[in-house]
């Protein structure tokens, strides 16, 4: 079945420690995004790319970074630069840009 | 910038009962508008999407949405609730740059 797998689904990590998030998608799509959500306050883009080798910051790129080497992968790095990394990462592709987004099912990242 | 408004944190209905959700974009061109579905720990599942053509747009599990584009709003409508529409439903606005914005999210509880 094709679809996007993000792994773990539970993360913990000490504060000051680096942290890769996986996100792999067999869909064959172009487009690969990475949100945050928090409680009241929806999902906001971390980061996007849309074809390999290249990605863009989204609204909260600070203290995050991505690397986009193939089409089916796209990792996500949580820094110890990031003040509240605590969250609820979800992980997105799509066809093209303008296409309805695929979800995987998130990874909760607890940093204590 | 675009952005999205969810006025409803949290609704609850009754079994049974009609549901509507309400979405105000704010967005300077034609929109992109989509509505989401995320259960519990789990990622999002789109119910629809509007891009052109008729404003009202049919979408999964008896969901459907009307654009009204002088009233800038995408409201999300089903006219029989289930028990197992009780979930968190997002609206989503699609930038020129490809950059999906969501609401801060619906909460929608349905009591027997």
């Amino acid at each position: 079945d094709g679809g996007i797998t993000q792994s773990p689904k539970y993360l913990f990590r000490k504060e000051g420690q680096n942290v890769t998030l996986s996100c792999e998608q067999n869909l064959n799509h172009d487009a690969m995004y990475w949100y945050r959500q928090d409680p009241g306050q929806g999902l906001r883009l971390i980061y996007y790319s849309q074809i390999v080798n290249d990605f863009q910051k989204g609204d909260i790129a600070e203290g995050y970074s991505v690397s986009r080497e193939k089409k089916e992968s796209f990792p996500l790095t949580v820094t110890s630069a990031q003040k509240n990394p605590t969250a609820f990462y979800l992980c997105a592709s799509s066809i093209a840009g303008n296409s309805p987004l695929h979800f995987g099912n998130g990874t909760r990242l607890t940093v204590t | 910038a675009q952005s999205v408004t969810q006025p409803d944190i949290h609704i609850t209905v009754s079994e049974g009962a009609s549901l509507e959700l309400r979405c105000n974009y704010s967005y300077g061109a034609t929109p992109y508008l989509f509505w989401y579905v995320q259960s519990p720990g789990q990622g999002l599942q789109l119910l629809l999407k509007y891009f052109s053509g008729d404003t009202l747009v049919q979408g999964i599990k008896g969901f459907e949405a009307e654009f009204k584009r002088s009233q800038s709003s995408f409201n999300l409508r089903k006219p029989s609730v289930h028990w197992s529409d009780a979930a968190e439903y997002f609206c989503a606005v699609l930038s020129n740059d490809y950059k999906l914005s969501f609401g801060a999210g619906t909460t929608v509880t349905v009591r027997a």
